[in-house]
């Protein structure tokens, strides 16, 4: 999507917290979601935040959201090879049912 | 009902043959979508459905393209004539529309579509 915008990669090392970085131009987005894609597989749904708070917090996961910025992140504690897939932050299309995903972020833990 | 189902999970085409997909979604949702990701990209809109009724459909959906949820639960996307610029992964979701919800939507596995 032209108006999601992430980094295409990052590396970090096993029992590290990874931050995974997500900008968007549209303010008027009611929720914004983070989707986790494995290879070859679909996408599964981590966490979504509300567009009146500022952290979100569910077990490693943390989201935060910078709302006079448009910039919305993805913390993972204790980062494990598990969580090696691509990260992809989404936002509701403006007017309508559908989402609007960011390029995704490869996230690539070494053990 | 575990999750989001699809059908056939890869298929490999020849150029100009038809192919069609199907995805079960979660038994009591109401809204059902398609997207189309190519490699190194986040999924695209297509269409979806709110029960059987097909409320909005994106510019990526050609005239060769063609949706049905017939009766309100499975649905199919037909693609006729598949040109290689078709080679995608065909993604479905689910979702329970309620007022003010999150709107969380649940993706199926895919389908990965090779036209040869």
């Amino acid at each position: 999507g032209e108006d999601v915008e992430q980094s295409l990669f990052l590396s970090v090392r096993e029992g590290d917290s990874s931050v995974i970085n997500c900008t968007y131009t549209d303010s008027s987005s009611t929720y914004l979601y983070w989707y986790k894609q494995e290879p070859g597989a679909g996408l599964q749904l981590l966490t979504y935040i509300f567009s009146n708070m500022d952290m979100k917090q569910d077990q490693r996961l943390t989201v935060l959201l910078n709302k006079k910025d448009k910039h919305l992140s993805l913390r993972i504690a204790d980062t494990q090879t598990g969580d090696s897939a691509i990260y992809f932050c989404a936002r509701p299309d403006t007017g309508r049912r559908a989402l609007t995903f960011g390029s995704g972020t490869r996230l690539q833990v070494q053990p | 009902d575990t999750g989001v189902s699809q059908d056939p999970r890869h298929k490999i085409t020849k150029r100009g043959q038809n192919v069609t997909f199907r995805c079960d979604p979660i038994s009591e949702h109401n809204r059902l979508y398609w997207y189309r990701q190519t490699l190194g990209q986040g999924p695209e809109f297509l269409t979806y459905f709110q029960n059987e009724a097909q409320l909005e459909k994106s510019r990526l959906l050609s005239d060769r393209f063609s949706a049905e949820r017939p009766k309100g639960s499975f649905s199919t996307l037909e693609i006729q004539r598949t040109e290689q610029g078709d080679s995608a992964m065909y993604l479905c979701a689910s979702s329970l529309e309620e007022a003010g919800g999150p709107r969380e939507q649940f993706f199926g596995p895919g389908t990965r579509l090779t036209v040869l």
